[in-house]
């Protein structure tokens, strides 16, 4: 069974501030996505890395796949309140199936 | 992007009735759907793989005969809860995959049974 650890579970913070979101594992994806999902919404696709080494950027987001395929992270600059939500991400190993982490609950005070 | 759509957003149902999702993927044709269950502030729980002609593949624990999916067509799976009892008071996401296995999720179902 595929598991893919992610960190932190919670993450409080103020405005303005920049953090991280960890996702590893110890087996090799082929891709993995980022998702973001607000209260009572369906998590929307923030981006999908597929190359080890991979750096991606969504405006204050940058998104990492590292070299071995086995871990990710995403960092925000400069967060905002409306960066506020349930983040997380999924390995695909190349069948339909996604492995999703437990999710990092951000929250972003004013 | 790929567009999800389910219905209905919320329903509130008594104990023993049956309910059912839909979900529909309005832009691309998904031959792969999946339905997830989660609970707050947890992440998403896959019940069941649904492929388009075929019969739904359940995660273990899932009751195939209490969550009762149907993919009759690549725009389209349902999902029933049937003889719905309190503890199947959830929130149901229903996902869609490209061909490129990235998945598109629908708004989500808010079920609650009294």
């Amino acid at each position: 069974t595929q598991l893919l650890e992610q960190s932190p579970q919670f993450l409080s913070i103020q405005e303005g501030e920049n953090l991280t979101v960890y996702c590893n594992s110890s087996s090799v994806f082929s891709s993995l996505q980022w998702y973001r999902q607000e209260p009572g919404e369906g998590p929307v696709l923030l981006v999908t890395v597929v190359t080890g080494g991979e750096v991606k950027k969504l405006k204050r987001l940058t998104f990492q796949f590292g070299d071995a395929r086995k871990d990710s992270s995403l960092h925000i600059t400069a967060a905002q309140p409306g960066d506020t939500g349930l983040y997380l991400c999924a390995g695909n190993s190349g069948y339909s199936t996604l492995t999703f982490g437990k999710g990092t609950m951000l929250l972003v005070s004013p | 992007g790929a567009v999800v759509s389910q219905h209905p957003s919320r329903v509130i149902c008594k104990s023993g009735t049956s309910v059912k999702i839909e979900c529909r993927s309005l832009d691309f044709q998904a031959t792969t759907m999946f339905w997830y269950r989660q609970f707050p502030k947890q992440s998403l729980m896959l019940m069941a793989t649904s492929n388009e002609g075929s019969k739904a593949t359940y995660e273990q624990g899932v009751e195939k005969d209490k969550f009762l999916i149907n993919h009759a067509s690549l725009t389209l799976s349902t999902l029933t809860v049937t003889s719905a009892h309190p503890e199947d008071s959830s929130f149901y996401i229903c996902s869609a995959s490209t061909t490129n296995h990235e998945q598109f999720f629908g708004p989500g179902t808010r079920l609650t049974v009294l």
